[in-house]
C-alpha cells in the first residue's frame, strides 16, 4: 500500500530536549516536505527536499533542521524545542511540487 | 503578503444545499492550484488540482472548482453535500519552483 508514515504519532517533551519525528514513504517519490498546523493559520512549509542531500527551507525554518540522505526518509529534528513549537506536524511527498501531495497522519506534538 | 486567501473560516450548511467555499490567490503566485480536504483527526487528501486547460476542474466526491484569472479567485463548490462533507478545506498554491502555500483553511459543517 503506497502511504506516507510518521513517528511517533503523540509526543509531549519538555523544552530543550532534542527530538526527531521520523518520516518515510515507499512511492519512490523524489519531493518530500514537513510542515505544522496551528489552528486560524493553515498548514506552512517547514523545509522541504527535492531529492537525496538537496533541502531548503520553507516558510518557518527556524528550530528545525532536516535530512535527507536516503529517498525515502526525510526526519524533523527539534534540536531544542520550546513551546511555540507544540503544533501538528505533517509530513508530505510526491513525485514533484506540481503533483499531488502525499499526505502522513500527522504527528502531535506538545513542548512544555 | 498572504499569497493564498480563504475568506471564511467556518460554513454551515445544511445537508443537500449547495456549498462553496472562496478562495483567493495572489499574483505572486503561480496558477498551480490545488484544492485539499482534512478530515477529523486524518491527514490531507487531494480533491482537485488546477495546472492549466479548462477554467472548471473536477474532482472527487463531486466537488469542482473554477479558475478566474480576472479576479483571482479558485472557488471550491459542491452543488448537493453530505453528511459526510464535514471537514476542513484547505486551498493551496505553488509559489516558485519548489514551495506550496495554504491558506488558514475553511471549516465546512453540515446540519441535518
Amino acid at each position: 500500500e503506497a502511504q506516507v508514515t510518521q513517528n511517533p504519532r503523540y509526543l509531549i517533551t519538555v523544552t530543550g530536549k532534542k527530538l526527531t519525528v521520523t518520516c518515510s514513504q515507499n512511492m519512490n517519490h523524489e519531493y518530500m516536505s514537513w510542515y505544522r498546523q496551528d489552528p486560524g493559520l493553515g498548514l506552512r512549509q517547514i523545509y522541504y527536499s527535492m531529492n537525496v542531500e538537496v533541502t531548503d527551507k520553507g516558510d518557518v525554518p527556524e528550530g528545525y533542521k532536516v535530512s535527507r540522505k536516503e529517498k525515502r526518509n526525510f526526519p524533523l529534528i527539534l534540536e531544542s524545542p520550546s513551546p511555540n513549537q507544540t503544533s501538528l506536524y505533517f509530513c508530505a511527498s510526491s513525485l514533484s511540487i506540481s503533483y499531488e501531495q502525499y499526505f502522513g497522519p500527522g504527528t502531535r506534538l506538545t513542548v512544555t | 503578503a498572504q499569497s493564498v486567501t480563504q475568506l471564511d473560516s467556518q460554513v454551515p450548511v445544511f445537508e443537500e444545499a449547495p456549498v462553496e467555499l472562496r478562495c483567493n490567490y495572489s499574483s505572486s503566485v503561480s496558477v498551480y492550484l490545488f484544492w485539499y480536504v482534512q478530515y477529523p483527526n486524518q491527514g490531507l487528501q487531494l480533491l482537485l488540482k488546477y495546472l492549466s486547460g479548462s477554467t472548471l476542474v473536477k474532482g472527487i466526491n463531486g466537488f469542482e472548482a473554477e479558475f478566474n484569472k480576472s479576479q483571482t479567485s479558485f472557488h471550491l463548490r459542491k452543488p448537493s453535500v453530505h453528511i459526510s462533507d464535514t471537514a476542513e478545506y484547505f486551498c493551496a498554491a505553488q509559489v516558485g519552483a519548489q514551495k506550496l502555500v495554504f491558506g488558514q483553511g475553511t471549516r465546512l459543517t453540515i446540519n441535518p
